[in-house]
């Protein structure tokens, strides 16, 4: 099946600085990436749909300016979270989608949890 | 927007009995309806989904059941197993790959052996 990979898979930072995360699908071309928030015991927040090639759409009540997203390539979108603060740690969860396979869906990357100090 | 609701939020069985999760959605465009499972700490697996043509479907001992006229689909486990303890989360999209897929708040399942 599709494979997605996160990195890091964990980090630990200071307030006010920021943290950059990566996600890659290995052995497919992914169009269209997804980035969600995940606190615990809670169900997945999207934040953003990142298209290779354009702007981010994010949605409601997540500030663009603090959650930069890169979609440079068909495999790899970057959500950096900006001047980090403790009620920005979470578990990130990137996903990608697929298309024109028997199984037209997303599959989800390992995660990333980050803890601000 | 797409709203999904789930319940119940919390599930025990007792190890062989069936578990059976429900969930609504409001968005009449919706048509993939995908369920996931989530492990503590693990990034949440696809164990089954539906399209909006198909009304049921199985994979021995899970089963996904789709009523898209009331708009709601219910996600069936039997023989249950100490290892399918997990969250469940069912979800709701217009479209498998490409479309943003809405998530319920998740079930959390224990199996008591």
């Amino acid at each position: 099946g599709a494979v997605v990979s996160q990195h890091p898979s964990r980090v630990i930072c200071k307030s006010g600085t920021s943290v950059k995360i990566e996600c890659r699908s290995l052995d497919f071309q992914a169009t269209t990436m997804f980035w969600y928030r995940q606190f615990p015991k809670k169900s997945l927040m999207l934040m953003a749909t990142s298209n290779e090639g354009s702007k981010a759409t994010y949605e409601q009540g997540v500030e663009k300016d603090k959650f930069l997203i890169n979609h440079a390539s068909l495999t790899l979108s970057t959500l950096t979270v900006t001047s980090a603060h403790p009620e920005d740690s979470s578990f990130y969860i990137c996903s990608a989608g697929t298309s024109g396979r028997v199984t037209d869906t997303q599959y989800f990357g390992p995660g990333t949890r980050l803890t601000v100090l | 927007g797409e709203n999904v609701e789930q319940h119940p939020s919390t599930l025990s069985v007792q190890e062989g009995d069936s578990a059976v999760i429900k969930c609504t959605y409001s968005d009449s465009a919706s048509n993939y309806f995908p369920w996931y499972k989530q492990e503590l700490g693990k990034r949440p697996q696809l164990i089954i989904d539906i399209r909006s043509n198909v009304g049921e479907k199985k994979d021995q001992r899970i089963a996904v059941t789709l009523n898209k006229t009331a708009k709601h689909f219910s996600l069936h486990i039997t023989e249950t197993q100490p290892e399918d303890s997990a969250v469940y989360f069912c979800a709701a999209s217009r479209s498998g790959g490409y479309q943003k897929v809405t998530f319920g708040i998740g079930t959390k399942l224990q199996v008591i052996p």
